[in-house]
This record gives structure tokens, C-alpha cells and sequence, in this order.
């Protein structure tokens, strides 16, 4: 069946560093991916999103790259800080004719040290 | 409303008890998600509604669960005859458009049952 997961389960990173959080896919059909912020005792929140029809997308000190080559995702972080501290989730949106399904990773526990 | 709110944020059941949950979207958005969390997992799909419709109510799993939208805004989450398995954090979703991909949470219905 259809899965998406992470590589890494945890990642520590010092305070400016660049962070780079990976994500593996199986279902060659999804055509739409997601990530996602959650901070303890919260609710996830989004990040950035990408399109199967571009291959990378920049937001405010994040990067995400897409090779539909071999079914990889990956989100950079530039210059992190403390707050990036959370759990960061990809997901993969399967489009149906009536809406959507959003399907979550397992998440990487990202620490950032001062 | 400002965000989505769930209630109630807290709830211990004995086993076998019925207990209901419920969300609360933000103000017209179209698409009303069910998500269920363990500790240290991703959010585990369960249930979606376009409006009052649910297209997809695969994610359930068992027929204990139901979920409701009847007028497209507030949903309710029942579980039947809860068992201790069912314990988990429960998480409502919004979004905006059918399709959406950015999805906005609430902070979750966290459900124990003894």
C-alpha cells in the first residue's frame, strides 16, 4: 500500500546551522506533498507545499526539493533557530474527484542546541 | 471561528462507555478531517467531509467509529463501547477548499480510556 516515511527519527542541529530533514515516498502517483510543524502539545501546522510538476519551492528560510526519480522529499532549513525545535512531518496528498486524503510520516524530532 | 476548536480537550472513559467528540472549523472552510495521533506518531487518517458529505470513511477502524457533519460546519466523532485501544490523541482538521493541502488543527481531543 500506499506510505510515507522519514528516514531519520531524530536530527540535532546547533543554532545557525542548515537542517535538512529527508522523507521517502512510495506511491509514484501522489502528486502533491506537504510539511508539516508540530511543536509539543500542539497541533501540526504547515509549512510549505510542493507540486509533482516542480522539482523545488522556497518559502521564508525553507527549501523543499522533490526527485520524482527516486521518490525522495526533503525540507531545508536555513539558519536554524530554537523555535524550529518540533517534530516535522511530510505528507502526501492523494487527489480523489471529491477531495483529498492527506497521509502523514511518522515525523523527525528536530533538536536545535544554542 | 478564529481557529478550529475541539472539545473537550481532556476525556477518561471506562471501557465500554460511549464517548463523542467534537470540532468546531474555521468559519467556511469546506473540508472537515479526522485524525487520530498516538504518542511519537503521525497523524493516522480516519474520516473526511466535503461539507456534509464524507467521501471517504475508510480510515475508521471499526464500525464503532462514526463520524457527523449534518449541516457542513460543526462534526462530531462517536466511538461505541470503548476499548482501552481507542486511547489517543484525536485531531480535527479544516481546510479552506475541496483539495486543500494546507490543513489548519485544532489542539486535539486527548481521549483515555481505563
Amino acid at each position: 500500500g500506499e506510505s510515507v516515511g522519514l528516514h531519520l527519527p531524530t536530527l540535532s542541529v546547533q543554532e545557525g546551522d542548515n537542517s535538512i530533514i529527508n522523507c521517502a515516498y512510495s506511491n509514484s502517483a501522489s502528486d502533491y506533498f506537504i510539511w508539516y510543524k508540530q511543536e509539543s502539545g500542539k497541533g501540526p501546522q504547515f509549512i510549505i507545499d510542493i507540486r509533482s510538476n516542480m522539482d523545488k519551492r522556497q518559502g521564508q528560510r525553507v527549501t523543499v526539493l522533490l526527485n520524482k526519480t527516486v521518490k525522495h522529499l526533503s525540507l531545508q532549513i536555513a539558519a536554524t533557530q530554537p523555535g524550529d525545535s518540533a517534530v516535522y512531518f511530510c505528507a502526501e496528498n492523494f487527489k480523489e474527484t471529491s477531495g483529498s486524503r492527506l497521509t502523514f510520516g511518522e515525523g523527525t524530532q528536530l533538536t536545535v542546541n544554542p | 471561528g478564529a481557529g478550529v476548536s475541539q472539545s473537550p480537550r481532556y476525556k477518561v472513559t471506562k471501557r465500554g462507555q460511549d464517548v463523542t467528540l467534537r470540532c468546531d472549523p474555521i468559519s467556511s472552510h469546506a473540508t472537515l478531517y479526522w485524525y487520530q495521533q498516538a504518542l511519537g506518531q503521525g497523524p493516522e487518517f480516519l474520516t473526511y467531509f466535503n461539507y456534509e458529505a464524507q467521501p471517504d470513511k475508510s480510515g475508521l477502524p471499526s464500525d464503532r467509529f462514526s463520524a457527523e457533519r449534518p449541516e457542513g460546519s460543526i462534526s462530531t466523532l462517536t466511538i461505541q463501547r470503548t476499548e482501552q485501544r481507542d486511547s489517543a490523541m484525536y485531531r480535527c482538521a479544516s481546510s479552506l477548499e475541496v483539495g486543500d493541502g494546507e490543513l489548519f488543527f485544532g489542539e486535539g481531543s486527548r481521549l483515555t480510556v481505563l
